[in-house]
């Protein structure tokens, strides 16, 4: 039982590129969210997803687009990498009926040059 | 605007004393509050969770405490360890909305040998 992973666990871009963060989990939860980390703005939400086919967005979605066609996996896409997406972000999920309680996964330090 | 306020982005505690952190909010209609700890290099934990209609929850040396008229929660950790080292998030949640969970920016506990 892993839990919730993702890949790669460091990543460099520059300016422009495009990329997909992976996430999986093997817990069978219909929930699953990404945020990133910035110092001194805590943890944003960036996009969820409540089951397969159903995404939405979060606090802070621009530049960003996700997809779920299946229950374990969510990744997160950037479609045109910014120095301003320079962050550590973090996958979780979570099951339905106590959807607060999310597991993390052990994040993406992702800068953009 | 923040939802979710930690006026405190850090606090240092001596071994075996009582370590209070504290966050305020704003939307009225978070009906679930939450308590999640970081350490470095790794992603968030789930540490306790409080629903809007109960004043006090209790897990081993972990109190939360919600006084809903001031929209104000703390954590209390009796007593604190090294291990209790960390960052500290508050979030909170409209379970029976959209089920996003908002976090807070923080706060980094040191405990002191």
């Amino acid at each position: 039982n892993a839990g919730v992973t993702q890949t790669p666990k460091f990543q460099v871009l520059k300016t422009g590129q495009s990329m997909t963060l992976q996430c999986a989990q093997d817990m069978n939860h219909e929930y699953m969210s990404w945020y990133r980390q910035d110092p001194g703005m805590g943890l944003r939400l960036i996009h969820y997803s409540v089951g397969a086919g159903i995404t939405d967005q979060g606090e802070v979605p621009n530049g960003y687009n996700v997809s779920r066609s299946t229950t374990e996996d969510f990744p997160l896409r950037l479609l045109s990498a910014a120095p301003s997406q320079t962050s550590v972000y973090f996958c979780a999920s979570s099951p339905r009926d106590i959807s607060y309680e999310q597991y993390f996964g052990p994040g993406t330090r992702l800068t953009v040059t | 605007d923040q939802q979710v306020k930690q006026n405190s982005p850090s606090l240092s505690v001596q071994e075996g004393r009582i370590s209070i952190l504290n966050c305020d909010y704003t939307n009225s209609m978070f009906d679930y509050f939450l308590w999640y700890k970081k350490y470095p290099a790794e992603g968030p934990t789930f540490l306790i969770s409080i629903s809007s209609i109960k004043d006090k929850n209790e897990d081993g040396r972990f109190t939360v405490f919600l006084n809903k008229s001031a929209k104000h929660l703390s954590l209390h950790i009796v007593p604190s360890q090294p291990g209790d080292s960390a960052v500290y998030f508050c979030a909170a949640s409209a379970w029976d909305r959209d089920d996003k969970i908002i976090f807070g920016k923080g706060t980094r506990l040191h405990i002191l040998p």
